[in-house]
């Protein structure tokens, strides 16, 4: 059964840079593909990206410009870096797996527990 | 960009049958994944390719897709069911979710 968790600062500063982990154990970042969403304090889910690894990662095209996913294999971890953030950022961050099946992507499977960010000064 | 469009809210009485709807543009076209979220829990998956029910997830459960209307139903809904509903098909690379449906059982 694949676990996953994500830490981050918590509280970031407007203009700033947020970064955040996720830790994934029960399975390799290697053979599947993972994906970051976040979901807004009004409850709205949003995708933010998703990567196959060693593949590039795809970004959703309203983020696209702010955004960043990789992984390290080694650590078996996911990061998401997220540029110029603002209160619209304000959200709890979930990594999650993504079910592939006949090649293409299905569902999100599994999902960490999320990390909650808040951006305020 | 694709918009999936989901009811705010549903009700329910114990033991009948409640019926989620998402509608897009042709959505039939993509497969269609449905995601139970309780207060204060992550998201879980409870259906994926339209109909395929995941591992643990009661037979109550079932999921269609036409037209341009998904539908997840739950038959003999019970209390626990009470949670909120997402939708949520590919559009390309990019995953896309409903706005979510707050399912009431009383």
């Amino acid at each position: 059964q694949v676990q996953l968790n994500e830490s981050g600062p918590g509280l970031v500063k407007p203009s700033e840079t947020l970064s955040l982990t996720c830790t994934v154990s029960g399975g390799s970042i290697s053979s599947s593909c993972w994906s970051w969403i976040r979901q807004s304090p009004e409850k709205r889910l949003e995708f933010i990206a998703y990567m196959c690894y060693n593949e590039i990662p795809k970004y959703n095209p309203s983020l696209k410009s702010r955004v960043s996913m990789s992984g390290d294999p080694s650590k078996n971890q996911l990061s998401l870096r997220l540029n110029s953030v603002t209160a619209a950022d304000t959200a709890t961050y979930y990594c999650a797996r993504i079910l592939v099946d006949a090649s293409m992507l299905q569902a999100f499977d599994s999902w960490g527990q999320g990390s909650l960010i808040t951006v305020s000064s | 960009s694709y918009e999936l469009t989901q009811p705010p809210s549903v009700s329910v009485s114990p033991g009948q049958t409640a019926s989620i709807t998402c509608s897009g543009d042709n959505l039939d076209n993509k497969y269609a994944s449905w995601y139970q979220q309780k207060p204060g829990q992550s998201p879980v998956l409870v259906m994926y390719q339209d109909s395929k029910r995941p591992s643990g997830i009661p037979g109550r459960f079932s999921g269609s897709n036409s037209g341009n209307t998904a539908t997840l139903t739950i038959s003999g809904t019970q209390p626990l069911d009470e949670a909120d509903y997402y939708c949520q098909a590919w559009d390309g690379t990019t995953g896309v979710f409903g706005g979510g449906t707050r399912l009431t059982v009383l």
